[in-house]
């Protein structure tokens, strides 16, 4: 059955340092997203991508935040310099035209 | 602002009951409902729900949109320890890439 891959599955990173998440969505998805949930906290949005654009963004998602679809495959989100307060579990997602989305496994990031 | 409220948040039963947990929700221009099942780390998909009072069934688990009221339940009977988690529910609007959780229930089977 097809899924959502993610890497790393674990993080850990100086605060100030720049991170990339990557992500695998399904292969015939055409919208790609990244929420984060904060330990013990809501599933939260971030961004969605469609058609190698940003479609939609939340506050959350500010400059220190990117997505870049870089080849066919990977989704990746960069954090350009990380802060106590990014610690949390990162999830992607893709669906397909008005489908349900689709999680992976999460990234945990640890912000030290 | 859209909105998702789950009730109970915690919920302990023994094997063998059923649970009905609920979601209410505020959306601006409602396109669907859905419920995950979130275990150790991802939430995996259950049901996508968009119609008022059409049930959507898969084994145990069964759900039900009610658009007027601006609610759904998901239902599980002959609960398994296997059933232990947090299900969440999360609401779309229509033209919103986007999905709005609510803070889950979470749910307790014990032998």
């Amino acid at each position: 059955e097809p899924e959502v891959t993610q890497t790393p599955s674990h993080q850990v990173t100086q605060m100030g340092q720049e991170v990339i998440l990557r992500c695998v969505p399904i292969s015939n998805h055409l919208y790609f997203y990244w929420y984060r949930q904060i330990l013990g906290q809501k599933v939260e949005f971030l961004v969605s991508f469609y058609n190698n654009e940003i479609s939609e963004k939340s506050e959350i998602f500010d400059d220190q935040f990117s997505v870049e679809r870089p080849d066919g495959s990977n989704f990746t989100l960069k954090i350009r310099s990380t802060k106590l307060e990014d610690s949390a579990m990162y999830f992607c997602a893709s669906s397909g035209d008005r489908g349900p989305a689709f999680f992976g496994q999460g990234t945990r990031l640890t912000v030290v | 602002e859209d909105k998702v409220v789950q009730s109970p948040l915690s919920l302990v039963v023994h094997e063998g009951d059923t649970v009905t947990l609920n979601c209410s929700y505020e959306v601006t221009n409602f396109r669907s409902l859905l419920w995950y099942k979130q275990e150790k780390k991802a939430p995996t998909f259950l049901f996508m729900l968009t119609s008022s009072g059409i049930e959507k069934k898969s084994g145990r688990l069964s759900s039900i949109l009610d658009k007027k009221e601006l609610f759904s339940i998901l239902n599980i009977t002959a609960t398994q320890t296997g059933d232990s988690a947090i299900y969440l529910c999360a609401v779309e609007g229509e033209g919103a890439q986007k999905l709005v959780f609510g803070q889950g229930t979470r749910l307790t089977i014990n032998p």
